[in-house]
């Protein structure tokens, strides 16, 4: 059964500074992984995915990456801003028929 | 385009209640999911619906039903309502042919 996890918990970081959130999945032969963003209160936003062919996806300030064969993802956050301050989720797909399996998420506060 | 809509935001109910979470999506989506959000246990799937006429079970399905009354809609039941069901519900679309969920604001359900 994939597990995914994702650490640390919580994270407190000054404005400016670049950060990387880590995932890590129990089965490698997974057939896509996605990063989300949650605000308080708010339902999920899809920020990156990547497919398991690739091994980075960009968007702006957020670089994703992906090493299958270490079951690994970070999300890299350049200069980060009170703007990014939200909980960051990962979830891994097995097969094109299987649903995603979430991890518990990455609280991060961006202070001014 | 308002995207993914649920209704109620907020529901209370006495334990053994029943009420229906209602979701609905505006983008043609073949693909509609229910999610549970609990503290300490990130998303799990409750059901899914590939597609109109179809549905499937997920991680947690004891205790709830769904309805695909059409291709923009996907019901959530739940018959007997009981304490263990409080928790934050999140309905969720995408198309077969992209992998990116779009979620709903969610509804928050207490089950006194």
């Amino acid at each position: 059964k994939q597990e995914v996890t994702q650490i640390p918990a919580a994270l407190s970081v000054p404005e400016g500074e670049n950060l990387v959130l880590n995932c890590s999945f129990t089965d490698s032969a997974i057939y896509n992984l996605q990063w989300f963003r949650q605000d308080p209160g708010k339902g999920l936003t899809s920020l990156l995915l990547i497919q398991s062919s690739q091994r980075e996806q960009t968007s702006g300030r957020l670089n994703a990456s992906l090493d299958k064969s270490s079951g690994r993802s970070t999300l890299y956050i350049a200069a980060s801003q009170p703007g990014d301050s939200a909980t960051y989720l990962c979830a891994v797909k097995n097969s094109g028929n299987t649903p995603l399996v979430f991890g518990k998420g990455t609280r991060l506060s961006v202070i001014a | 385009n308002a995207g993914v809509t649920q209704t109620p935001k907020f529901q209370v109910l006495k334990t053994g209640q029943s009420m229906t979470l209602q979701c609905a999506q505006d983008m043609n989506h073949n693909s509609m999911y229910w999610y549970r959000q609990d503290p300490g246990m990130g998303l799990r799937l409750i059901y899914y619906s590939a597609s109109e006429g179809t549905t499937d079970k997920g991680e947690v399905p004891n205790g709830y039903n769904v309805s695909r009354l059409n291709k923009r809609e996907f019901s959530l039941r739940l018959e007997s309502a009981a304490p263990s069901q409080t928790s934050v519900y999140f309905c969720a679309s995408r198309t077969e042919y992209q992998e990116t969920q779009y979620f709903g604001p969610g509804t928050r359900l207490l089950v006194l």
